[in-house]
């Protein structure tokens, strides 16, 4: 399979504790994406990445949150301190070039906050 | 801050009936738009996209969207649905302004189709 990759598909996590999410792209793809999606609503943008470089945060990441792309490949998006709130679908896409117009979504990881 | 609206949140029809989903947004300037696609159990796909010249657009499994300016929208249509279409579909829109890479969604529309 070459799309976009992301593990855990689910993960169910104890408030308080740390989580770590895994997302490799398609492998030409300099460009990353990570999105949150809740019950209801659509996607909402997280951060994306050129690259290594991580080039735009929205206010929605909060200082709890950090995402890396330490070689430009695979991303991490790790929660401290979860909280009830952060339950949600988590979806990284991938793209090459003008990212926008080009986007490939991964099956996303669900996380649930007990 | 752009937005997008989908006034359906979830439309109901029969096999071979006309569809229609409404998107509006909400931006000052040239956007580029888009309608995704998610069949249960599976990742977004995309559906279709504008982003210049002809504002009908077309897009695969024969569906199509018409980009109207005067009024904000990009609505999706298709002329004949089947079971498979059962899905829910999002509407995403991107400023055309250098550096912008990131999508506005709509809060979807989830569509069943009855056999």
């Amino acid at each position: 399979d070459t799309g976009v990759s992301q593990n855990p598909r689910h993960k169910i996590t104890k408030r308080g504790q740390n989580v770590t999410f895994r997302c490799d792209p398609i492998s030409e793809h300099n460009r990353l994406y990570w999105y949150r999606q809740t019950l209801g609503q659509g996607p909402e943008f997280l951060t994306y990445f050129q690259n290594e470089a991580q080039l735009e945060k929205s206010r929605l990441l909060s200082d709890r949150f950090s995402a890396e792309r330490p070689k430009g490949s695979f991303s991490t998006l790790e929660i401290q301190r979860t909280e009830q709130g952060d339950s949600a679908m988590y979806l990284c896409a991938s793209s090459l070039g003008q990212g926008a117009l080009g986007y490939t979504f991964g099956s996303g990881t669900r996380l649930t906050v007990v | 801050a752009q937005s997008v609206s989908q006034h359906n949140h979830h439309v109901i029809l029969s096999e071979a009936a006309s569809l229609e989903l409404g998107c509006n947004y909400s931006y000052g300037g040239t956007v580029n738009l888009f309608w995704y696609v998610q069949y249960p159990g599976q990742h977004l796909q995309l559906l279709l996209k504008y982003f210049s010249g002809d504002p009908l657009v077309k897009g695969i499994k024969g569906f199509e969207a018409e980009f109207i300016k005067s009024k904000f929208s990009f609505n999706l249509r298709k002329p004949s649905v089947q079971w498979s279409d059962t899905a829910e579909y999002f509407c995403a829109v991107n400023p055309t302004n250098f550096g912008n890479e990131k999508l506005t969604f709509g809060t979807g529309t989830r569509l069943t189709i009855i056999p």
